[in-house]
């Protein structure tokens, strides 16, 4: 399988721990993009990398949140003392963008669902 | 402000059907992209189409279609002779060119085909 990959697929944990999702995108696309899903929305941005770096971040992703994205592959979002309001899906895409060819396809992971109870 | 516009909630039909989902957007760049994808009950998001702000051409393939209108800022898609199938949520999304390349999505339309 050569699409993006995600684990857990499903997550559930009590309020203040702390959870690690990975995202694993297509072999050699070099942006990678977490967001977020609550039930009945569309999803929302929450940061991006581009190879290694981390270039944005959204207003969403407040202190108890971080990603990282070590040697360009795989990505892990973390996220430190979960609260209720956590709860959603999260998903991961990726794409290969390339200067002068405008804004490509983003491949989208399965998503991993976090509930905090 | 960038933002999409997905007015309907929920549509339902009868299989065969055909049905048109509407999609409207708004951003200040005159360089974006526009797309669609579907989100099946297994939850991954499944690209169907980009289109960005300089082709107005409208698009088929097989049974869908889509209609992209800059003078009403509206891209809908269309889909002939509907099938269970199409049972999903489908958004639309925004990119401008300008930005990260982060996709603006609509609040999603969730389409139910009966047989």
């Amino acid at each position: 399988d050569t699409g993006v990959s995600q684990d857990p697929r499903h997550k559930i944990t009590k309020r203040g721990q702390n959870v690690t999702f990975r995202c694993d995108p297509i072999s050699e696309h070099n942006r990678l993009y977490w967001y977020r899903q609550t039930l009945g929305q569309g999803p929302e941005f929450l940061t991006y990398f581009q190879n290694e770096a981390q270039l944005e971040k959204s207003r969403l992703l407040s202190d108890r949140f971080s990603a990282e994205r070590p040697k360009g592959s795989f990505s892990t979002l973390e996220i430190q003392r979960t609260e209720q309001g956590d709860s959603a899906m999260y998903l991961c895409a990726s794409s290969l963008e390339r200067p002068g060819q405008g804004r490509n396809i983003q491949y989208f992971g399965a998503g991993t669902r976090l509930s905090v109870l | 402000a960038q933002k999409v516009t997905q007015a309907q909630t929920e549509i339902s039909v009868v299989e065969k059907e055909d049905v048109t989902l509407d999609c409207v957007y708004e951003t200040r760049d005159t360089t974006y992209y526009l797309f669609w994808y579907k989100q099946p009950p297994s939850g991954e998001l499944v690209f169907l189409i980009r289109r960005n702000s300089f082709d107005e051409q409208n698009e088929i393939s097989g049974r869908y279609s889509w209609n992209f209108q800059k003078s009403t800022s509206s891209f809908n898609f269309t889909i002939t002779a509907s099938q269970v199938v199409d049972s999903a949520v489908y958004f639309c999304a925004l990119s401008e060119f300008r930005e990260t390349g982060k996709l603006i999505f609509g609040q999603g339309t969730t389409l139910q085909v009966k047989p």
